[in-house]
């Protein structure tokens, strides 16, 4: 079964600065699909942003983008010039390609607090 | 707006009574999952259908039951709620061959 972790319960970071989320994961498939989801206090699961394994190139949205180490099985989550807006839970979670298998398996989550 | 729709939004219940957790989807997804969110323990999943008339156990099944049995609903039924059932309830959906599930809002459930 895949497993995956976030070993940073807690983060904060200035506003305007810079700030990396950690993730690392167990599998054994080749293939599959990595994501981070950000939960804001209104509770909505929001994807943020989304790997394909077989691809070599880090996914990036706007100010969001990911450090994807396959061999390390790594992956995390880069968020520049903080806002205020970006304070929330964010997870990190794994999704099997394999038919009929798909369904998230995530980590426990990371508290990020921005520091206006 | 299309979506994913959980009703309730909050619930409070005695040990010891039942109530259903509705999800409706509206996007045609073939798959639907039910996960519960506690503090420090991420989101775990309780079920999930893979099309209509079917269902599986996720990582936490015990004391919750599951039906589709139409395609957009998928219900999650605690018979004898128990205290450590308090949580909040996700439902979300997927197309089939697809990977960027769509989230409800939440059920926060508290047993007392």
């Amino acid at each position: 079964a895949q497993t995956v972790t976030q070993s940073q319960p807690e983060m904060s970071v200035q506003e305007a600065e810079t700030v990396t989320l950690s993730c690392t994961y167990d599998t054994s498939e080749s293939d599959y699909y990595l994501f981070w989801y950000k939960q804001p206090p209104s509770r909505q699961m929001i994807l943020v942003i989304r790997q394909e394994a077989y691809k070599q190139q880090n996914a990036t949205e706007n100010r969001f983008s990911v450090n994807f180490q396959k061999a390390a099985k790594s992956f995390s989550l880069k968020i520049s010039d903080s806002q205020l807006g970006d304070a929330a839970m964010y997870f990190c979670a794994y999704d099997s390609p394999l038919f009929g298998n798909e369904k998230l398996t995530f980590g426990t989550g990371t508290r990020l607090t921005i520091i206006p | 707006n299309a979506g994913v729709t959980q009703t309730p939004k909050f619930r409070v219940l005695k040990t010891g009574q039942s109530m259903t957790l509705l999800c409706a989807q509206d996007m045609n997804h073939e798959y639907m999952y039910w996960y519960r969110q506690d503090p420090g323990m991420g989101l775990r999943l309780i079920h999930y259908s893979v099309g209509e008339g079917t269902t599986a156990k996720g990582e936490v099944p015990d004391g919750y039951n599951v039906s589709r049995l139409k395609k957009q609903n998928f219900l999650l039924g605690l018979e004898s709620a128990a205290p450590s059932q308090t949580s909040v309830y996700f439902c979300a959906s997927v197309e089939q061959g697809r990977h960027g599930y769509t989230f409800g809002s939440g059920t926060r459930l508290t047993v007392v």
